[in-house]
């Protein structure tokens, strides 16, 4: 079936270093993908998204990119801040309009 | 603005009772789904309504039930069976016409603490 596998966290950086979270998945047919975000205390809001492969999505430095050949849409950010320590999930969205999550890699930014 | 309203943000309960969280939207959205966030276990689909009227179990129903009388509202029943009910419940919603270009809106939130 559609499943997400996500790197397991909890992930902390300092401050500027680079970030990679591991996001691949399975599914039959075209999914969409997206990257969510949960800062503390809140609801996901959704950080970027791609709907075809080879497409990028970006958004306030963070970038991933659809590998239909390596099923994968792992996520970058080449400087984090302490403001992105949060909760990321990544997420496959099926043609029949059901989303499948990941189980969430925490982010830790050090000053 | 339009977006989707949970509430309350925190909420107790007895063990034995039932209790309602309220979800609402104002996106015009047509599918809206509840899910249960446990730490370290991501979300679990707990129920979905694709259209008012209409709803489907998820992963994880016993214990809990739904309604969807109107389009805007998806009210979500924590019912006594439930047997680990503490939990950070998240309601979102989608619109049919999306063709997956933007996944789902979600609220912000209920924490449920039985007491």
């Amino acid at each position: 079936g559609d499943s997400v596998t996500q790197m397991e966290g909890p992930v902390t950086l300092s401050e500027e270093a680079f970030l990679t979270i591991n996001c691949t998945y399975t599914a039959t047919g075209y999914p969409s993908l997206f990257w969510y975000v949960q800062y503390p205390g809140e609801g996901l809001q959704l950080l970027l998204k791609a709907t075809k492969a080879d497409d990028k999505g970006s958004n306030k430095g963070f970038e991933a990119t659809y590998r239909k050949e390596t099923t994968s849409f792992h996520l970058e950010k080449g400087s984090v801040q302490v403001s992105d320590s949060a909760v990321y999930f990544c997420a496959l969205l099926t043609g029949a309009n059901n989303l499948f999550f990941g189980t969430g890699t925490r982010l830790t930014v050090i000053p | 603005d339009g977006g989707i309203t949970q509430s309350p943000k925190y909420l107790f309960r007895k063990e034995g009772q039932n209790v309602t969280l309220s979800c609402e939207q104002n996106l015009n959205h047509d599918a809206m789904y509840w899910y249960r966030q446990d730490p370290g276990q991501g979300l679990r689909l707990i129920y979905y309504s694709q259209i008012v009227n209409d709803f489907q179990k998820g992963d994880i129903a016993e214990g809990y039930s739904v309604s969807r009388e109107k389009k805007e509202s998806f009210p979500l029943t924590v019912t006594s069976a439930q047997k680990n009910p503490t939990a950070f419940y998240l309601c979102a919603s989608q619109t049919h016409h999306s063709q997956g270009r933007y996944g789902y809106t979600f609220g912000s939130g209920t924490r449920l603490t039985v007491v």
